[in-house]
């Protein structure tokens, strides 16, 4: 079945530096990924919808120029969160989309990235 | 706009049966889905029912959909410790997935 990696899986860096987070679909082609954080005890937030070969599409209130977005490749998008602070510490899920089952199990989610900013 | 509510707690024993219960509100959803989530992990899915349909059983899952009530339910027979994790109920409109809050499930022995 579909397949989404996601790395690394828990990160700590310091404040004010960069992180990047990769999510890529292993066996399928992803012209479509999604990127969500979630917070403790909480639900998954929609952060962003990354588009192949195209600029991401954000979720209202979301920083661009702190999550930025890149997805150069059909399986291979990533989020960089630029600099950082503690209140970016969360839990960062991505998501691809498989186009060849769409809508059924179409989503595939990775195993999601601890941020922890100290 | 969209919104998907779910309780957000349910404990039960061992062997009982579990359910729980969503509701959306958004009627042009295709997919509904049942997502699980251990502690630390991403997203597992769980299983799915198409908008035209009113039950789907995988197992020891049933899903129950009343599309007048826009309300979705999830039951697991025999629960068992393993089952213990958080459940997302999500909504799929186009373009993108809508989660619940999700639903913590604890199974006592």
């Amino acid at each position: 079945g579909a397949v989404v990696s996601q790395h690394p899986s828990w990160v700590i860096c310091k404040s004010g530096t960069s992180v990047k987070i990769e999510c890529r679909s292993l066996d399928f082609q992803a012209t479509t990924m999604f990127w969500y954080r979630q917070f403790p005890k909480q639900s998954l937030m929609l952060m962003a919808t990354s588009n192949e070969g195209s600029k991401a599409t954000y979720e209202q209130g979301v920083e661009k120029d702190k999550f930025l977005i890149n997805h150069a490749s059909l399986t291979l998008s990533t989020l960089t969160v630029t600099s950082a602070h503690p209140e970016d510490s969360s839990f960062y899920i991505c998501s691809a989309r498989d186009p060849v089952l769409r809508g059924l199990v179409g989503y595939t989610f990775g195993s999601g990235t601890r941020l922890t900013v100290v | 706009g969209e919104d998907v509510e779910q309780s957000l707690f349910l404990s039960v024993r061992e062997g009982d049966s579990s359910v729980i219960n969503c509701t959306y509100t958004d009627s042009s959803s295709t997919y509904l889905y049942w997502y699980k989530q251990e502690p630390g992990a991403g997203l597992q899915l769980l299983t799915y029912i198409f908008s035209n349909m009113d039950m789907k059983q995988d197992q020891r899952l049933t899903v129950l959909l009343n599309k007048k009530d826009k309300h979705l339910s999830l039951r697991i027979a025999d629960t068992q410790t393993g089952d213990s994790a958080i459940y997302f109920c999500a909504e799929s409109i186009p373009g993108k997935l809508i989660f619940g809050q999700g639903t913590t499930l604890q199974v006592k022995p």
